[in-house]
């Protein structure tokens, strides 16, 4: 069980627009820490997505997109490509824990 | 251009050890905090514990502390991980990855580059 929690899966046709959910709690969200999402293509490493909310690295797409509100954040992806098909991650900090924390994952499925 | 690459995974019987090294390049080592990241078959990310860039600090995720040590040397340019009787639930793959600064306390970091990981099978 996760301290962030992410649905298992998403799925959207090509050109669509989706969004992944990081739901968390006032011991990490909630308590103001920031939240940053990695994607994870097969066999590959975590990538660095978006970054303190919602700044993006160089050379992310700007069809990545990150929102944080309350104790949640979410990940917005449009214009949905076959090569955005990949596990996509949330991580923040948790105080009571003293440590970084993810979400258990969401799977993107491109139909 | 910034690289990790991992070495020293392998298959352990439980109640075993290993260690695993991460050989850094592309920047200065020495001033950025780095952190070890796993994920075991079928499941998520989870962060396993982190050091500041000058060592000495350290940081565990409560599933490890007491067994695993990080350590770096930063005249070698590289990360270690010690992993001590370990259990099956320790298999995964590890990943090191970089911090964007020198420390790592109480904050929310990312971690901005990563290895390509070392598969640890814990297995008798």
């Amino acid at each position: 069980q996760s301290v962030l929690t992410q649905p298992p899966s998403v799925s959207g046709a090509p050109g669509q627009r989706v969004t992944i959910s990081c739901t968390g709690s006032s011991s990490n969200i909630g308590a103001g820490y920031d939240v940053h999402w990695y994607q994870q293509l097969p066999g590959t490493a975590p990538k660095l997505l978006i970054y303190d909310n919602i700044n993006r690295p160089s050379g992310v797409p700007d069809r990545f997109s990150g929102s944080k509100s309350g104790t949640s954040a979410s990940l917005a992806i449009t214009g949905l490509q076959a090569e955005d098909e990949a596990d996509y991650y949330c991580q923040s900090y948790d105080i009571s824990l003293s440590g970084s924390v993810f979400g258990g994952g969401t799977k993107l499925t491109v139909l | 251009e910034v690289q990790l690459l991992e070495s020293g995974g392998g298959l352990v019987q439980p109640g075993g050890s290993l260690r695993l090294s991460c050989a850094a390049s592309g920047f200065t080592f020495s001033s950025y905090a780095m952190t070890w990241v796993r994920r075991a078959p079928g499941k998520g990310l989870e962060w396993v514990s982190s050091i500041i860039a000058i060592g000495g600090v350290t940081y565990y995720a409560d599933s490890v502390k007491g067994r695993f040590t990080i350590s770096r040397d930063n005249s070698k340019n590289t990360l270690y991980l010690q992993m001590d009787i370990l259990r099956a639930e320790d298999t995964a793959i590890y990943y090191c990855a970089k911090l964007p600064q020198g420390y790592y306390a109480s904050g929310s970091y990312y971690f901005d580059y990563w290895g390509q990981g070392a598969l640890v099978t814990v297995s008798s």
